[in-house]
């Protein structure tokens, strides 16, 4: 089984403010993939990362892939009240059935 | 453009009641997955579907759980004599076999409530 494990698992910041959450497991991923869930409602995708060391932007939102492809990050900057919601990262490996980590569960104040 | 959908999006229901849960997925989705979800928790993988073909199914997925997919397109999830420990968003998400990067595209779930 392949266990992702997310950092920190809740954070509750000012309107402004930089975060970074953390996706860890001890496999290899194929892809990785970032979701943001909104309460009562399905995860829907921020992002894929595929390649080890890869780098990807959306607007305020940095996303980072492990060189060894084991690991992701998540940086948001100035970080808006329209971010608040749970993000979740998952793996996909060989098997076509992603795994998904327990998610971040992020407040931002006004 | 039509996205996942699931019905009905709330179910509240008595213990031992059987409940059904539909989904149906993207158009050109051949792959189609169920996934619980509960409080505190990510998405926990149940079963998928290749067309109508159930490939794999959780160790999560106990007798009282049975999915189909009997045209290879709209799919349902029944769970007979339901448990309060059943309680729990029900997530369907779909994609293409020919996409090897693991994206997956959610239905708003149906969350279940069981008195």
């Amino acid at each position: 089984t392949q266990l992702l494990e997310q950092s920190p698992q809740f954070l509750s910041i000012q309107e402004g403010e930089n975060l970074t959450v953390y996706c860890n497991s001890s496999s290899v991923f194929s892809s990785l993939q970032w979701y943001r869930q909104e309460p009562g409602e399905g995860p829907v995708l921020l992002v894929t990362v595929v390649t080890g060391g890869e780098v990807k932007k959306l607007k305020r939102l940095t996303f980072q892939f492990g060189d060894a492809r084991k690991d992701s990050s998540l940086h948001i900057t100035a970080a808006q009240p329209g971010d608040t919601g749970l993000y979740l990262c998952a793996g996909a490996g060989g098997s076509y059935i992603p795994t998904f980590g327990r998610g971040t569960s992020l407040i931002v104040h006004p | 453009d039509t996205g996942v959908s699931q019905d009905p999006r709330h179910k509240i229901t008595k213990r031992g009641q059987n409940v059904t849960f539909r989904c149906d997925p993207i158009s050109e989705h051949n792959r189609l997955y169920w996934y619980r979800q509960t409080l505190g928790q990510g998405p926990e993988f149940l079963t998928y579907f290749q067309n109508e073909a159930q490939l794999e199914k959780s160790r999560l997925l106990s007798d009282r759980f049975s999915a189909e997919r009997p045209k290879g397109s709209f799919s349902t999830l029944e769970i007979q004599r339901t448990e309060q420990g059943d309680s729990a968003m029900y997530l369907c998400a779909s994609r293409t076999s020919g996409a090897n990067t693991g994206e997956l595209f959610f239905g708003e779930g149906s969350r279940l409530t069981v008195l």
